[in-house]
């Protein structure tokens, strides 16, 4: 059962677009959020995280919303470039527990 | 830093053969996990570890052993390879557990044939 539900499967945005990347779940025991971005042939790095207490974090041109009444959260990358083309899961877990549950992934494809 | 070494990045194996795949961290990291990743499927967990000594299930452990000597290294053995075991593998280590960074390897792309 994929205790994290991540939309949509693909994505293509023209360069300087802003990619929107949803996800939703349903255990309200979560309480930390990232992202992750994976590049082919690499390991997923973590992009950006946030935890329930906050609505919004920006960090750079990536920007996390999160609605804990509707349990879903979602990634904005301002300014999409290119070398932004990459796989990006979103995830959950509880501090006090030890699995990240991921989503199914988003192949993101930024075009010149 | 290296970080997450994982090896080897690829093997073939036949049906019925084993394997370890070997995983080392050098950030001092007590916790480490196994995951493995299957097209369009996310990650899912297969083992982890608290510490050395200590290890435990995760979401699909069947099929797969580990063990943790040390706090550098958390190998994954595979022990009758079948072909659903097909999959890119990856390692990851983390300070804490639940609401921290975890760091992951670049993974062991393993295919059973």
């Amino acid at each position: 059962q994929q205790q994290v539900k991540q939309s949509p499967q693909s994505l293509i945005v023209q360069k300087g677009g802003i990619p929107i990347i949803n996800c939703a779940y349903e255990n309200t025991a979560f309480d930390y959020f990232p992202w992750y971005q994976q590049f082919p042939g690499k390991g997923p790095a973590l992009l950006i995280a946030i935890r329930p207490d906050v609505s919004e974090k920006k960090e750079g041109r990536f920007t996390i919303s999160f609605n804990k009444s509707a349990k879903q959260f979602s990634l904005h990358i301002m300014d999409s470039q290119p070398g932004d083309s990459a796989t990006y899961f979103c995830a959950a877990s509880r501090n006090s527990g030890y699995a990240l549950n991921f989503g199914k992934g988003t192949s993101l494809l930024v075009t010149p | 830093n290296a970080g997450v070494t994982q090896t080897p990045k690829f093997r073939i194996l036949k049906i019925g053969q084993s394997m370890t795949l070997q995983c080392t961290q050098d950030m001092n990291h007590n916790y480490m996990y196994w995951y493995r990743q299957d097209p369009g499927m996310g990650l899912k967990l297969i083992y982890y570890s608290v510490g050395a000594g200590i290890t435990d299930k995760g979401e699909v452990p069947n099929g797969y052993n580990v063990s943790r000597s040390t706090t550098e290294d958390f190998p994954l053995r595979l022990e009758l390879a079948a072909p659903s075991q097909t999959s890119v593998y990856f390692c990851a280590s983390s300070y804490g557990q639940g609401g921290q960074p975890q760091h992951f390897g670049d993974g062991t792309r393993l295919s059973i044939l």
